[in-house]
């Protein structure tokens, strides 16, 4: 099946430190990537949607210069949580998917503790 | 709007048993996508199927099986002969087409199933 790696699996950083996450799909080309938040025993949030070479797209709530996403390449996301503080501590899981009809491939998700 | 709504919060089995997990979905769309998620203890989620709105047929891998129907909304799933490694919040979700051309999932609030041994 397919792979989406995610890394790293945890951090745990002070406040003020800023934090990147990146998501890599292994043995396929993602059209398009996706980043969640996942508060505990809660579904899933969206974040933002990337498409590769272009802006990521923000739900509403969102801060984009909070959370900025890079999409370099067909296999290669980034996240980076800027000047982080204890609220944004969470659990951050990435997806990726080879075309509109395909599933999204998760990662293994990004445990944030930020003190 | 579309919404996905998962009614059972939690649902605790005893091994062996045939536990069933309820999905109801509103869309306006006339394509469109369905999906199971299972997220185990570890966190991550894993694939278990996808079905488009089209294709009404039954679907059986080993010990899952997935109902969809159409007329209410429903996209069901099954497991048979429930194990303890099938301990794990279930998600289930739909995919809608957004105004600038990519599709997104709308999640449901998932459903944490206990097997007990």
């Amino acid at each position: 099946g397919a792979v989406v790696s995610q890394h790293p699996s945890r951090v745990i950083c002070k406040s003020g430190t800023s934090v990147k996450i990146e998501c890599r799909s292994l043995d396929f080309q993602a059209t398009t990537m996706f980043w969640y938040r996942q508060f505990p025993k809660k579904s899933l949030m969206l974040m933002a949607t990337s498409n590769e070479g272009s802006k990521a797209t923000y739900e509403q709530g969102v801060e984009k210069d909070k959370f900025l996403i890079n999409h370099a390449s067909l296999t290669l996301s980034t996240l980076t949580v800027t000047s982080a503080h204890p609220e944004d501590s969470s659990f951050y899981i990435c997806s990726a998917q080879r075309a509109y009809n395909q599933p999204q491939h998760f990662g293994d998700g990004t445990r944030l503790s930020i003190l | 709007a579309q919404k996905v709504t998962q009614a059972q919060t939690e649902i605790s089995v005893v091994e062996k048993e045939d536990v069933t997990l309820d999905c109801v979905y509103e869309t306006r769309d006339t394509t469109y996508y369905l999906f199971w998620y299972k997220q185990p203890p570890s966190g991550e989620l894993v694939f278990l199927i996808r079905r488009n709105s089209f294709d009404e047929q039954n679907e059986i891998s080993g010990r899952y099986s997935w109902n969809f129907q159409k007329s209410t909304s429903s996209f069901n799933f099954t497991i048979t002969a429930s194990q303890v490694v099938d301990s794990a919040v279930y998600f289930c979700a739909l995919s809608e087409v957004t105004t600038s051309g990519t599709y997104k999932y709308i999640f449901g609030t998932g459903t944490r199933l206990k097997v007990l041994a």
